[in-house]
């Protein structure tokens, strides 16, 4: 069935170290998606992208959406412990684009 | 204040009961969702609701069910069927009007069975 796979699981940076998870899917997707949970917290969505080869940022994040619209990154540059959580990405199910496939997700630590 | 709510925050249960998890929204969203995460997990579909009175089975829907009689609430029935109940129950929500489709959570259930 349709997969959407992230690495790394985890990842343990010094503050101020960049970061970069990386998201895989199984089939084109027409969209991708990132949420981030903080612990003990709820995902939140952070982006949509859309576009073949899209690059969106917000502040210190960077997202790419791939050519081929199988794979995304999100890129954290100097991180703060304010970073720290779990990253998602999703992308719609090829049986039903209402469900969102999501990845195992990317934990982030960051030591100050 | 639009938002998702979902209570109580805490539940304890013991094996062999029934429980039914709150999830309210006041966003006038037509699609609503449940979650199931474990430990160090991603999120696992169980039932999905697009439209009032309408739901689908998501990846793991053995031992739960669901209900939508209302737009702005879909509850969540956990079993005593459910193996494996003890988890962080998350519902979602989400418009049916474009461009952006992402889906908004609620602040979670941590139901633990003993």
């Amino acid at each position: 069935g349709q997969q959407v796979m992230q690495i790394p699981q985890y990842q343990h940076v010094q503050e101020g170290e960049d970061f970069t998870t990386y998201c895989n899917s199984s089939t084109t997707l027409s969209n991708i998606q990132w949420y981030k949970q903080r612990p003990g917290g709820h995902p939140v969505f952070l982006i949509q992208l859309v576009k073949s080869g899209e690059v969106k940022k917000q502040k210190r994040l960077t997202f790419q959406f791939g050519e081929a619209k199988k794979n995304s990154s999100l890129h954290i540059t100097a991180t703060q412990t304010t970073d720290v959580g779990t990253y998602f990405c999703a992308g719609p199910s090829e049986s039903n684009t209402g469900k969102l496939i999501f990845g195992q997700g990317t934990t982030l630590q960051v030591k100050p | 204040d639009g938002g998702i709510t979902q209570s109580p925050k805490y539940l304890f249960r013991k094996e062999g009961q029934n429980v039914t998890l709150s999830c309210e929204q006041n966003l006038n969203h037509d699609a609503m969702y449940w979650y199931r995460q474990d430990p160090g997990q991603g999120l696992r579909l169980i039932y999905y609701s697009q439209i009032v009175n309408d739901f689908q089975k998501g990846d793991i829907a053995e031992g739960y069910s669901v209900s939508r009689e209302k737009k702005e609430s879909f509850p969540l029935t956990v079993t005593s069927a459910q193996k494996n109940p003890t988890a962080f129950y998350l519902c979602a929500s989400r418009s049916s009007r474009g461009p952006i489709y992402e889906q908004y959570f609620g602040p979670g259930t941590r139901l633990t069975v003993t």
